[in-house]
């Protein structure tokens, strides 16, 4: 299995809302990533996971919560977003952080928020 | 701080070789990948290079200096699904990976 799997494809949500992305791999990876990305804009960088503990924070606000519940799982929690956080959101993952490992992307979750 | 250059747009015919440049600048430099991605889909990986020199795989090959800062994407023999953004970034420490602009490659008949 080399895939990485996200759910919802699709998100739409008020202001007001408490939503959380999933991301999910099964192979064996022990890195795992966050980006954000905008329409024809390249994927920034999130977070960054390494043994399920968070090892960077790129300045991102605190209404995006990540979490890492075992080596397989990846979360997003979202709260009190703006619109201007509508965007694609990438999970991708790796087997670890330390060299040139090719980092593998999911499909995304197009997130809307109103 | 980092900067990733590499051109806006490019077209290209169907059969023919693009080279796609990207040069960087930026602190803590272990390495250029090239991705590949369609529009409206995730990335996909399509070459990395850590040493200087050329990394050759089928059609595409990919090519690193270190000393000056710059790299390029070849793709031989164009088909028309290799109409995409390609995209160029530097890997820093812990798995950073900083993304140039991107460069839309557009391969007609």
């Amino acid at each position: 299995d080399t895939e990485v799997t996200q759910t919802p494809k699709h998100l739409v949500m008020g202001m007001t809302n408490k939503k959380s992305l999933k991301c999910e791999q099964h192979m064996g990876h022990r890195a795992m990533y966050w980006y954000k990305q905008k329409a024809k804009k390249p994927p920034e960088l999130m977070f960054v996971y390494s043994y399920e503990k968070l090892s960077i924070n790129e300045s991102v606000p605190s209404r995006f919560s990540p979490e890492c519940p075992n080596s397989s799982l990846l979360n997003l929690h979202l709260h009190a977003l703006q619109p201007e956080d509508s965007a694609l959101y990438l999970c991708a993952s790796s087997q670890d952080n330390r060299g040139g490992n090719e980092q593998f992307f999911g499909p995304g979750t197009r997130l809307t928020v109103l | 701080g980092q900067n990733i250059d590499q051109p806006t747009e490019m077209t290209a015919t169907e059969g023919a070789i693009v080279q796609i440049n990207c040069t960087y600048q930026t602190s803590g430099f272990n390495g250029l990948f090239w991705y590949q991605q369609h529009a409206g889909e995730a990335p996909t990986f399509l070459s990395y290079n850590v040493l200087d020199g050329l990394e050759e795989k089928g059609r595409f090959s990919s090519f690193l200096s270190r000393s000056k800062g710059y790299s390029y994407l070849l793709l031989k023999e164009l088909q028309m699904k290799d109409s995409a953004s390609y995209l160029c970034a530097a890997l820093r420490s812990y798995g950073k990976l900083t993304f140039g602009q991107g460069t839309i490659l557009t391969v007609h008949p």
